[in-house]
């Protein structure tokens, strides 16, 4: 059963397109999050949620739109996309912040491969 | 700013060796994890070290923490061609995890 999964895998999109990737998590986890791996796979968080608030907006520009809908959907809307943006973007989810168990520990989706031509 | 630092960058070592990874952070934490990520996967989590810790062990991982220096240490004994991947630390703060930019380790049968 697939903890934390992202659509699609791969997306291959031309320059100024608006494109959206969807992340769902089924663990109940209270906190989800996006983060970009560049390909020096250098792994940096751009949002986070917490029970469908935003929490962390790290410096993201404001081509990138996260949504969620529910607690176990986060999704990410990017617009105008540009060459810089080809990258991996992975979901993650965990149990909510601050907590002092060892849910700390973050559950990763597969990543969206975007490649923007 | 970034706040994990790996150690080597790179690793390369013969089935049945051991492998030390190396990672030094800059500010407090909350806790200290270690993640692994095969090639064209996501991260997947090895073992967590909270900032009281001095060592933890897990299967073959044995994961040390010197918070007066800032620094942590991954140990895989026995290695195996499986443990082939890229190995990230990432330190917790209050809020988030910052990740480091990986040891890519290399096991060759």
């Amino acid at each position: 059963d697939t903890a934390v999964s992202q659509t699609p895998k791969y997306l291959v999109t031309q320059m100024g397109n608006d494109k959206s990737i969807k992340c769902e998590q089924n663990l109940g986890h209270d906190t989800m999050y996006w983060y970009k791996q560049d390909s020096k796979k250098f792994l940096k968080i751009m949002f986070s949620y917490n029970n469908k608030e935003l929490i962390i907006n790290e410096t993201v520009p404001n081509r990138f739109s996260p949504k969620s809908p529910d607690k176990a959907h986060l999704n990410l809307h990017i617009n105008s996309l540009e060459l810089g943006d080809s990258a991996v973007y992975f979901c993650a989810s965990s149990q909510a912040l601050g907590t002092q168990r060892p849910g700390g520990t973050q559950y990763f989706g597969p990543g969206t491969r975007l490649l923007v031509l | 700013s970034q706040q994990g630092e790996e150690d080597p960058q790179a690793l390369s070592i013969q089935e049945g060796e051991n492998a030390t990874m190396n990672c030094s952070y800059k500010t407090s934490i909350n806790n200290l994890q270690w993640y692994r990520q095969n090639s064209g996967r996501g991260l997947v989590h090895l073992i967590l070290i909270r900032s009281n810790e001095r060592e933890k062990h897990s299967g073959r991982l044995r994961v040390t923490l010197d918070t007066s220096k800032k620094s942590s240490s991954l140990l895989i004994t026995a290695s195996r061609a499986a443990d082939t991947a890229s190995y990230f630390c990432a330190t917790r703060g209050y809020s988030t995890l910052t990740f480091g930019k990986g040891t890519m380790l290399l096991v060759s049968p």
